[in-house]
């Protein structure tokens, strides 16, 4: 059964630093690998896909990386505003979709 | 990018009623749809796939006679929440399979809630 963590569950950080959330995962027999974000009460935007056969997908600020064979993605955020604040989900795919129980990132102004 | 679309957007119901959620994929047609359900402050729970045109499958512990999923085409899916109680309050969200990449896209979910 694939399991999939999230760490750290929750992070805080004044604006302009940059953003590293982890994702891991138990199965490197994946199709895929997304990464979320979801605001309260709304929900989930994709943000980046990740075909198994890639090695990272870059979209702005953001960049999200993936290593199979360890079973780790993880996604950077440059420079980091409050408007980021929201949860970020990562969700693996092999026969069917497994979520991340999310970090939550708050950017202080 | 792709769009879902999910209505309504928020829901209130007296209990032993039934209630439809609608997810439409908007500018693609999508053969596999999910339901997922989320309780506050936790992960999404995928609650079954939805496959055009056949009868969905649902999760481990899902009832599969109390949340009827109907995918008739290949741009809709309904979860039907049946004889609703306040315990099945809560967050739905669906998602569709884009193709030709497998990627996911949500709809802005429905909260509904059992008075």
């Amino acid at each position: 059964k694939q399991e999939v963590t999230q760490i750290p569950a929750a992070l805080s950080v004044p604006e302009g630093e940059n953003l590293v959330l982890n994702c891991s995962f138990t199965d490197s027999a994946i199709y895929n690998l997304q990464w979320f974000r979801q605001d309260p009460g709304k929900g989930l935007t994709s943000l980046l896909l990740i075909q198994s056969s890639q090695r990272e997908q870059t979209s702005g600020r953001l960049n999200a990386s993936l290593d199979k064979s360890s079973g780790r993605s993880t996604l950077y955020i440059a420079a980091s505003q409050p408007g980021d604040s929201a949860t970020y989900l990562c969700a693996v795919a092999d026969y069917k979709l497994s979520f991340g129980a999310g970090t939550t990132v708050t950017v202080r102004a | 990018g792709a769009v879902v679309s999910q209505h309504p957007s928020w829901v209130i119901c007296k209990s032993g009623t039934s209630v439809k959620i609608e997810c439409r994929s908007l500018d693609f047609q999508a053969t596999t749809m999910f339901w997922y359900r989320q309780f506050p402050k936790q992960s999404l729970m995928l609650m079954a796939t939805s496959n055009e045109g056949s009868k969905a499958t649902y999760e481990q512990g899902v009832e599969k006679d109390k949340f009827l999923i109907n995918h008739a085409s290949l741009t809709l899916s309904t979860l039907t929440v049946t004889s609703a109680h306040p315990e099945d309050s809560s967050f739905y969200i669906c998602s569709a399979l884009a193709p030709p990449a497998g990627e996911l896209f949500f709809g802005e979910g429905s909260r509904l809630t059992v008075l």
